[in-house]
């Protein structure tokens, strides 16, 4: 099966702009999840859909992110506007279930760096 | 609040010998505890997982051990191979439904 897709690879930005990551998830995956993992740290969700809908965004700083999951499939999510500690990889995975064992496919997520 | 500490946080082996990275939790309505691999540049994938009803799980080279009493688990990675160099991560979250909590991460470099 083709895996999580996500683009781009890399991003520069500098602080104040505005960025947006994409991800496709395994084909059949009803749950999709953004994490944000800052270097040398484990991975921290930042929000989670279960088909086009929000179970969990407690850890999002709706401030200045925000994520859409178009028609239970596609996902974006954005920063606007970037700060400097914001510098990390975002990584989106997707799952099958909701079961507490269903596991989480990653993608190779997004590296984003803020100057 | 950290609620899944790792350690240690890098680790040194020679190929052929034993790997061993601990985990300790706080919140005692963990319930499933996976372990992830991550290699550079590559997104974390599922390794072995346990539940506290177990000691202990076996797969191939990777046990986790569990110790409920103490809130911690371990992975051992034996037979270490240098292919076997990456980042663990620890992991826990209840059943009944949470956000997966990791680890800070162990990078592991398996010397030839």
């Amino acid at each position: 099966e083709a895996g999580v897709a996500q683009s781009p690879r890399y991003k520069i930005i500098e602080k104040r702009q505005s960025v947006a990551f994409w991800c496709n998830p395994i084909s059949g995956h009803a749950t999709l999840y953004w994490y944000q993992q800052i270097l040398g740290q484990g991975p921290k969700l930042l929000i989670q859909f279960q088909n086009n809908g929000v179970v969990d965004d407690s850890q999002l700083p709706k401030d200045r992110f925000s994520a859409e999951r178009l028609k239970g499939v596609d996902s974006t999510l954005k920063i606007q506007p970037a700060k400097l500690e914001d510098s990390a990889v975002y990584l989106c995975a997707s799952s099958p279930g909701v079961s507490y064992n269903s596991p989480l496919h990653f993608g190779n997520g997004t590296r984003l760096t803020v100057t | 609040q950290q609620q899944v500490k790792q350690s240690p946080q890098s680790l040194i082996v020679q190929k052929g010998g034993i790997s061993i990275i601990n985990c300790a939790y706080e919140n005692t309505a963990f319930d499933y505890f996976p372990w992830y691999q991550q290699f550079p540049g590559k997104g974390p994938a599922l390794l072995i997982a346990i539940r506290p009803d177990v000691s202990e799980k076996k797969e191939g080279r990777f046990t986790i051990s569990f110790n409920k009493s103490a809130k911690q688990f371990s992975l051992h990675i034996m037979d270490s191979q240098p292919g076997d160099s990456a980042t663990y991560f620890c992991a826990a979250r209840k059943t009944s439904g949470s956000r997966l909590t990791f680890g800070e991460g162990t990078q592991l470099t398996v010397n030839p």
